[in-house]
């Protein structure tokens, strides 16, 4: 079946500890994005990746990194320089093709929470 | 810029009754509109989307949404809802040219009550 998976589903974290959050594609799509979920605030856009080995930071990257190594996968680090890291964390994916709109696909998410 | 304004964080409704989601939008460049759902502890699922054409767009569920250039509004409506529909709602736009990157409205909890 193709889709996107993330994992884990649920992550627990001292502060002050970096941790690592899995996103992984098999939908041949050519971009990655990275959300962030609070509640009442809605899906904030972390970074985002259109090909291999280049990225941008979305609205609120901070405290966050990335990579693009690979055009299935592209991880998100939540660093110790997040002030406020506990939050539903959402990747989703989409092609790129010159005109039109292509859907974004999202993954099941991962609840990080930070102790 | 784009900002998306959902003007109710929370809608509870009667099974069978029907129901109406307001969402407007800024935008100083042309965009497509979309609805997401998203069910508990799950990731969105798209809903309906307008990218041109007729300004009233339907789901496969009973949803529709119209999109409305002048008020700048895309509210989603449902003439009678299930239980099933109990979900958070997502309103967010795209910008036709350059990347494609959603802009996320705050998301509207609808509660069916038997």
């Amino acid at each position: 079946d193709g889709g996107i998976t993330q994992s884990p589903k649920y992550l627990f974290r001292k502060e002050g500890q970096n941790v690592t959050l899995s996103c992984e594609q098999n939908l041949n799509h050519d971009a990655m994005y990275w959300y962030r979920q609070d509640p009442g605030q809605g899906l904030r856009l972390i970074y985002y990746s259109q090909i291999v080995n280049d990225f941008q930071k979305g609205d609120i990257a901070e405290g966050y990194s990335v990579s693009r190594e690979k055009k299935e996968s592209f991880p998100l680090t939540v660093t110790s320089a997040q002030k406020n890291p506990t939050a539903f964390y959402l990747c989703a994916s989409t092609l790129m093709t010159s005109g039109g709109y292509n859907e974004q696909f999202f993954g099941p998410g991962t609840r990080l929470t930070v102790l | 810029a784009q900002s998306v304004t959902q003007l109710d964080s929370q809608v509870p409704v009667f099974e069978e009754a029907p129901v109406e989601l307001r969402c407007n939008y800024s935008s100083s460049v042309s965009v497509y509109l979309f609805w997401y759902v998203q069910y508990p502890n799950q990731g969105l699922q798209l809903l309906l989307k307008y990218l041109s054409g007729s300004t009233l767009v339907e789901s496969i569920n009973g949803f529709e949404a119209e999109f409305n250039k002048s008020q700048t509004s895309f509210h989603l409506r449902k003439p009678s809802v299930h239980i099933s529909d109990t979900a958070e709602y997502f309103c967010a736009v795209g910008r036709i040219q350059g990347a494609q990157k959603l802009v996320f409205g705050q998301g509207t909890r609808l509660t069916i009550n038997p």
